[in-house]
């Protein structure tokens, strides 16, 4: 699976939208990307994924760059709630394991 | 919404002991792993399992740890010999996998302490 690239820390105002960037350079044609976050000490939670479209859930969005060298997961309207350690992890399946680096942890600030 | 569920949420044990952790994944998943979580270091993946047979491990997962599926819902991770080191979070996940493409459904884990 390709190595990814997150800052270790972002802080990000209570109310806008948190850009959270992930660089995947070496990433190959068949691979995933993945968003996960754990807020503290619970079980990480599965956030949304794409390959090379644009993607949105209820959650997040998820925007990849054309040539799927980086992405950003955006969550658009930042809560307290969402103060977490995001992980982007990339992946040729859902069922292959999923190898959690160092994340971005992610405050909102009131 | 499907949860995986861990049993017990806390659990204290003394050095030496043996201890078993138990999950429940969605029924209809057929993938299931393990992952532990040392206080204040990253996730790290212990063991995944599927069609009733381990498919990888890591090299954390020595001969002092086994994983059985006994029945057709419990994911039991069984710990023989317990030592210091491995007090941590312990978390199951599951997957459906196959066509389906989404990402693993994690219970909210075990606290081991070894004392």
């Amino acid at each position: 699976d390709a190595k990814t690239t997150q800052p270790p820390s972002m802080d990000c105002a209570e109310g806008r939208a948190a850009n959270l960037p992930c660089n995947h350079s070496t990433i190959s044609g068949n691979e995933y990307v993945y968003w996960y976050r754990q807020i503290h000490s619970q079980g990480p939670q599965y956030i949304i994924h794409g390959l090379k479209n644009n993607e949105t859930n209820e959650m997040a969005s998820l925007i990849i760059t054309e040539d799927r060298k980086s992405s950003t997961l955006i969550l658009p309207h930042a809560t307290l709630r969402d103060t977490a350690v995001y992980y982007c992890i990339a992946t040729k399946t859902s069922y292959d394991k999923v190898i959690f680096g160092p994340g971005t942890s992610l405050s909102v600030i009131p | 919404e499907p949860e995986v569920t861990q049993t017990p949420s806390h659990q204290v044990t003394q050095m030496g002991q043996e201890v078993i952790l138990r999950c429940v994944p969605i029924s209809n998943h057929l993938y299931f792993y393990w992952y532990r979580q040392i206080l204040g270091q990253k996730v790290e993946f212990l063991v995944s399992f599927y069609n009733n047979e381990i498919s990888e491990k890591s090299e954390i997962f020595d001969d002092q740890f086994s994983v059985e599926r006994p029945d057709g819902s419990n994911f039991t991770l069984k710990i023989r010999s317990t030592k210091l080191e491995d007090s941590a979070m312990y978390f199951c996940a599951s997957i459906r996998g196959q066509r389906v493409i989404y990402g693993y459904t994690f219970g909210s884990g075990t606290r081991l302490t070894v004392v």
